[in-house]
């Protein structure tokens, strides 16, 4: 049973370039969550998305951040321009829509900014 | 809305030893609960969860949990942790009214297991 794929495992670019992560969820699993995990602010939910609609983009900081997902089986997140406060580690998450199930992870994306 | 406090940033232990594990939650409704566990360069993979029945729930690796409604606590316990176990662990939390939602972390804490 394959887990989330995330892609590519590590990106390291030069400031002001667009980087494009990207997230393969669990089949059958309806909900995907994109966080990014950082020393000084912890695991933050950036945005979560419902049978591929956004539900919630609150945590997305500022418009450099987009997120999409045109069906169920895939999902980015691009950060365009990218800049140096922008380097951490980026994960993926799915879920069924049932109650009490847990949030499934990939391995994550570090991504680096000089 | 949610909040978790989880109330040891670090954690060091011996080999052998039992461990516990912190955290503390404030919700106005009911509310699921889970243990992630993070090795290094790794996601996070689940532990346990409390969605309801017994307040005291076993999941992998030998580690349970126990719910306590009235301190609104959850604290994970191992009575004998191995090298195996250093790694960092999430409590997590999200509202018990259906379907899944966002979870709401904790800030983690680091356990660190010496020979």
């Amino acid at each position: 049973d394959a887990g989330v794929i995330q892609s590519p495992r590590h990106e390291v670019t030069e400031m002001g370039q667009e980087v494009t992560l990207r997230c393969k969820p669990i089949s059958g699993h309806d909900y995907l969550f994109w966080y990014r995990q950082t020393m000084m602010r912890g695991l933050e939910l950036l945005i979560y998305f419902n049978n591929n609609v956004p539900i919630d983009d609150s945590g997305m900081p500022e418009d450099r951040f987009s997120a999409k997902m045109p069906n169920a089986s895939f999902s980015t997140l691009k950060i365009q321009p990218s800049e140096p406060r922008d380097s951490a580690v980026y994960f993926c998450a799915s879920s069924r829509q049932a109650v009490g199930q847990p949030q499934h992870f990939g391995d994550g994306t570090r991504l680096s900014i000089l | 809305a949610q909040s978790v406090t989880q109330l040891d940033s670090q954690v060091p232990v011996f080999e052998e030893a039992p461990v516990e594990l912190r955290c503390n939650y404030s919700s106005s409704v009911s509310v699921y609960l889970f243990w992630y566990v993070q090795y290094p360069n790794q996601g996070l993979q689940l532990l346990l969860k409390y969605l309801s029945g017994s307040t005291l729930v076993k999941g992998i690796n030998g580690f349970e949990a126990e719910f306590n409604k009235s301190q609104t606590s959850f604290h994970l316990r191992k009575p004998s942790v191995h090298i195996s176990d250093t790694a960092e662990y999430f409590c997590a939390v999200t509202p018990a009214r259906g379907g899944s939602e966002k979870l709401v972390f904790g800030k983690g804490t680091k356990l660190t297991v010496n020979p």
